[in-house]
């Protein structure tokens, strides 16, 4: 049974660009939640989303972050225009329910921005 | 959810019991104490979780006071593998882990 996956596993971008970073969820998994590690420092959550709905974007910037969970495929995490304050690790984990002890977390994407 | 506050970093021997401790002296009555690990920059890995009685499992122990304000984390025989960050969370109910900044901790050979 395959783990929740995330790539690209490294990901340099220049400011001004657009960053995208895809989380696919373990098997049977319906909601994902998405997390910021900045160097040195604790996770710190950004969204949780189920198939089509996000449920709790709290943790988001209010602008220039956007994530979605189609139907099909992937999660996406997307940074437009991004700045070098965006470089972190991304973490996305997933779970079987809501409300759940276990979270399942992937590798992480390390977003580098020049 | 209630704050937790551990120490930085600490050492264990390999092969002898690791307690990684937890103060959680704001905890409310409904708030469970969960423990994760991040292994060198990996995604962080549950390890076990508990509301008042203490729990074992595979993996860990896990001891928690009887007024609930604190925690410990049992490692029973660590290993280099068990070389990580640990996290322990508090939290009530909901889609979110709040991971502070843990502990390091590095078994010794």
């Amino acid at each position: 049974n395959a783990g929740v996956m995330q790539n690209p596993r490294h990901l340099v971008r220049r400011r001004g660009q657009e960053a995208r970073l895809r989380c696919s969820p373990m098997k049977g998994h319906s909601h994902v939640y998405w997390y910021r590690q900045l160097p040195e420092e604790g996770l710190k959550f950004m969204v949780y989303l189920q198939k089509e709905n996000i449920i709790d974007e709290s943790g988001m910037p209010k602008e220039r972050f956007s994530a979605e969970f189609p139907k099909e495929g992937p999660s996406i995490l997307r940074i437009q225009q991004v700045v070098r304050g965006d470089s972190a690790a991304y973490f996305c984990a997933s779970s079987n329910q809501r409300d759940t002890y276990e979270q399942y977390f992937g590798p992480g994407t390390r977003l580098t921005v020049t | 959810d209630a704050k937790t506050t551990q120490p930085p970093s600490m050492d264990c021997a390999e092969g002898r019991a690791a307690n990684l401790p937890c103060n959680h002296s704001t905890i409310s009555g409904n708030e469970y104490v969960y423990w994760y690990r991040q292994i060198h920059s990996q995604g962080p890995q549950y390890i076990i979780h508990g509301l008042k009685n203490n729990e074992t499992n595979e993996m860990a122990s896990l001891i928690i006071t009887e007024d609930r304000k604190s925690s410990t984390l049992i490692l029973p025989h660590a290993t280099l593998r068990d070389t990580a960050v640990y996290y322990c969370i508090v939290r009530r109910s909901g889609n979110q882990f709040y991971f502070g900044t843990g502990t390091s901790l590095t078994v010794i050979p």
